[in-house]
């Protein structure tokens, strides 16, 4: 039962466009998600966060928004970078015992 | 240099075999979580420990095992091994079991090792 899902395995954008990242969740007792993006041969590092108090959190070049109706969440990138390339993984927590729960990530390609 | 430690970083074994996987959280962290990550799969979470004690299990197999030794750091024990076990495996370290530590949940990943059997 997969609880966190990224659909799009691939993504791939044109350099200095938007990219958009989507992770639907099914467990509504979900109140914290997480982005993390991985380099191949490194460790996923942490990008940005929200809280379901919240629908929008910015950060730079990312913003995360998130429609708790829809159970749904969203990761932009503006504008779009070659160093974005990677694999993004999107966790989500429903602070009962800290566990993050991973979606299958979505590997974005950044075209120059 | 994230801070977490994994040892070795590369690993090639025959099928059959066990093999150890070693991890140093990092300094101060008392939680140690453990994920594999076969190809093109996502992170599945397999067990984690809390001040040497198992806190949390997930999809970890029987042939697998871990602990969490009194200097913190955790070994991951993997027996019998399958080809289907090449994957990529990581440690994470957190200061706690919780959300307080800002942002980013408080975890912390290493860079992981890569398990390849044979």
């Amino acid at each position: 039962d997969q609880q966190v899902k990224q659909n799009s395995p691939s993504l791939s954008v044109q350099e200095g466009r938007i990219s958009i990242l989507n992770c639907d969740y099914t467990n509504s007792m979900f109140d914290y998600f997480l982005w993390y993006k991985k380099y191949p041969a490194e460790g996923p590092t942490f990008l940005i966060s929200i809280s379901s108090i919240k629908d929008k959190n910015e950060d730079g070049r990312f913003t995360v928004f998130l429609n708790k109706s829809a159970k749904h969440l969203s990761l932009h990138i503006v504008p779009s970078q070659p160093g974005d390339s990677a694999v993004y993984f999107c966790a989500a927590s429903d602070g009962s015992n800290y566990q993050l729960i991973w979606g299958a990530g979505t590997k974005l390609i950044i075209k120059p | 240099d994230s801070g977490v430690t994994q040892t070795p970083k590369h690993l090639i074994t025959a099928t059959g075999q066990r093999v150890t996987l070693r991890c140093s959280p990092r300094s101060g962290d008392l939680s140690v979580y453990w994920y594999q990550q076969s190809l093109d799969q996502g992170l599945q979470f397999l067990i984690q420990y809390y001040n040497g004690e198992e806190r949390a299990k997930g999809n970890i197999l029987e042939r697998f095992s871990a602990q969490q030794f009194p200097d913190l750091h955790s070994e991951l024990n993997l027996s019998s091994l399958e080809l289907g076990d090449s994957a990529l495996y990581f440690c994470a370290s957190s200061a706690e079991v919780g959300r307080d530590l800002g942002p980013d949940y408080g975890y912390t990943f290493g860079s992981g090792t890569r398990l390849t059997v044979v």
